[in-house]
């Protein structure tokens, strides 16, 4: 079974970081891209980074371009995403989420983790 | 930039009826058209791709069809657990989503 599970939740002040992981389990996690995918509080869903099946090439939304970064470790089944000089509109859901496939399905979403919180405030 | 837009925003509906989901897209893009189901406190689950293949045990009263800029997702009877938001996404063109429809109870 395929699963993915967040951790990281939590609150930060504007400008302070946060990093987010989520740990894959029930398929070959180095042979898939994976994403991320935020959701403001009662908004609708915002695509914002994507990771190679390798590590080598990274994507960002213009939104957080320069401030997140995302990475992976193939030989831990892990993703993650390091939010820097975070701001309040920042504060969200964040979703890891698999990719379907190669090609056309790279931005394809077949698995989603469960979400995390992340909050930022004074 | 592409850009999806769904319509309506929020749909109504009486259990057993039908339910039709539009999702449009400003220039012609090709089939990589995906619908998703998202219910409160949940992630997002895949319900079609290729603008109309269902995913993975998904219900055969979910059906999806359109081509070109026009888009169209269908629930043939609807049942209480299908009272959700549901995102289209332009799938080879950055992932970009469509804003959501909300289908309510009426």
């Amino acid at each position: 079974e395929v699963q993915l599970v967040q951790s990281g939740e939590g609150l930060v002040q504007p400008g302070g970081s946060l990093r987010l992981s989520c740990v894959a389990s029930g398929f070959t996690f180095g042979s898939y891209a994976m994403h991320w995918v935020r959701q403001a509080p009662g908004k609708g869903l915002e695509y914002i980074s994507a990771i190679t099946s390798d590590g080598g090439s990274t994507f960002y939304a213009d939104s957080v371009k320069g401030r997140f970064t995302v990475s992976r470790d193939n030989s831990k089944n892990m993703l993650y995403l390091q939010m820097d000089i975070l701001r309040p509109e920042d504060m969200a859901v964040y979703y890891c989420a698999k990719a379907f496939g190669g090609g056309d399905y790279w931005n394809l979403f077949d698995y989603w983790g469960q979400g995390t919180l992340v909050t930022v405030s004074s | 930039e592409i850009l999806m837009t769904q319509s309506p925003a929020t749909l109504s509906v009486s259990p057993g009826e039908r339910a039709t989901l539009s999702c449009r897209a400003s220039h012609t893009i090709s089939n990589t058209l995906a619908w998703y189901q998202q219910k409160p406190g949940q992630a997002p689950r895949l319900l079609i791709y290729g603008a109309s293949t269902r995913a993975t045990g998904v219900p055969a009263r979910f059906s999806g069809s359109g081509s070109g800029t026009e888009f169209t997702l269908t629930i043939s009877s609807l049942q209480s657990e299908d009272f959700a938001v549901y995102y289209c996404q332009l799938y080879n063109n950055w992932g970009a989503f469509g804003q959501g429809t909300k289908l309510e109870i009426k």
